[in-house]
């Protein structure tokens, strides 16, 4: 069956330090996504990718970079990490073929405490 | 500014129940409304996905209702069980802005036995 994993699903790093967290979907979707979800906010899109070698910021997107080599992988890479980048992060696919009502499926999450 | 907002934020119900969560929206250009479940410690999953002309749309024991003139949205959950714990989340896309997705905070719904 076809997934999203991401890993590791528990990370504990300290400030300053460059992070990288893991995105791999088997669904062969050209769109995938990087979401944050704190308490008091819904998820906000970090960054986004409509196909290899495509990226874009999204509406929260200081401190962090994402890299699209191939259609399987979305890495999001925190540059130095900062105490306000402690959160829970998800990765999304979604087909690009499906008039608008595509659905985003969700990777299980990413917990990281920044210390 | 784009913005959903959901009522009530947290809810308790006793299973077999029935309950209703709410969302209204200003999102402009509108172009579909989604209804995500969240378990504890998961990912988001779709249950619906509505366009403008489309009133009403079926999952199950879920049934989502929107009015698009008044901008609003409902989430019917039919004879509730200790499964239906979880956070429910409306999201809008925008049209034409590249997938763009609005989410709101999410309803905490908690099924008590």
């Amino acid at each position: 069956d076809a997934e999203i994993t991401q890993s590791p699903r528990h990370k504990i790093t300290e400030t300053g330090r460059q992070v990288t967290l893991a995105c791999h979907q088997t669904w062969n979707h050209n769109n995938m996504f990087w979401y944050r979800q704190d308490l008091g906010h819904g998820l906000r899109l970090i960054h986004y990718s409509y196909g290899v070698q495509d990226t874009n910021k999204g509406e929260v997107s200081d401190g962090y970079s994402v890299s699209r080599s191939n259609t399987e992988d979305l890495p999001l890479t925190l540059e130095s990490a900062a105490s306000s980048q402690t959160s829970v992060y998800f990765c999304a696919s979604s087909d690009s073929n499906s008039g608008g009502q595509e659905t985003q499926y969700f990777g299980p999450g990413t917990r990281l405490l920044v210390l | 500014k784009n913005q959903v907002e959901q009522s009530p934020q947290s809810l308790i119900i006793l299973e077999g129940k029935n309950c209703t969560l709410q969302c209204n929206y200003t999102v402009s250009p509108f172009s579909n409304l989604r209804w995500y479940k969240q378990d504890t410690g998961r990912g988001p999953v779709s249950l619906t996905i509505m366009t403008f002309s489309e009133n009403t749309k079926s999952n199950g024991r879920y049934t989502a209702t929107l009015d698009a003139d008044t901008k609003q949205s409902s989430l019917h959950i039919t004879a509730s069980q200790l499964s239906d714990s979880a956070s429910y989340i409306c999201v809008v896309r925008v049209y034409n802005q590249g997938g763009k997705l609005i989410f709101g905070q999410g309803t905490e719904l908690s099924v008590k036995p």
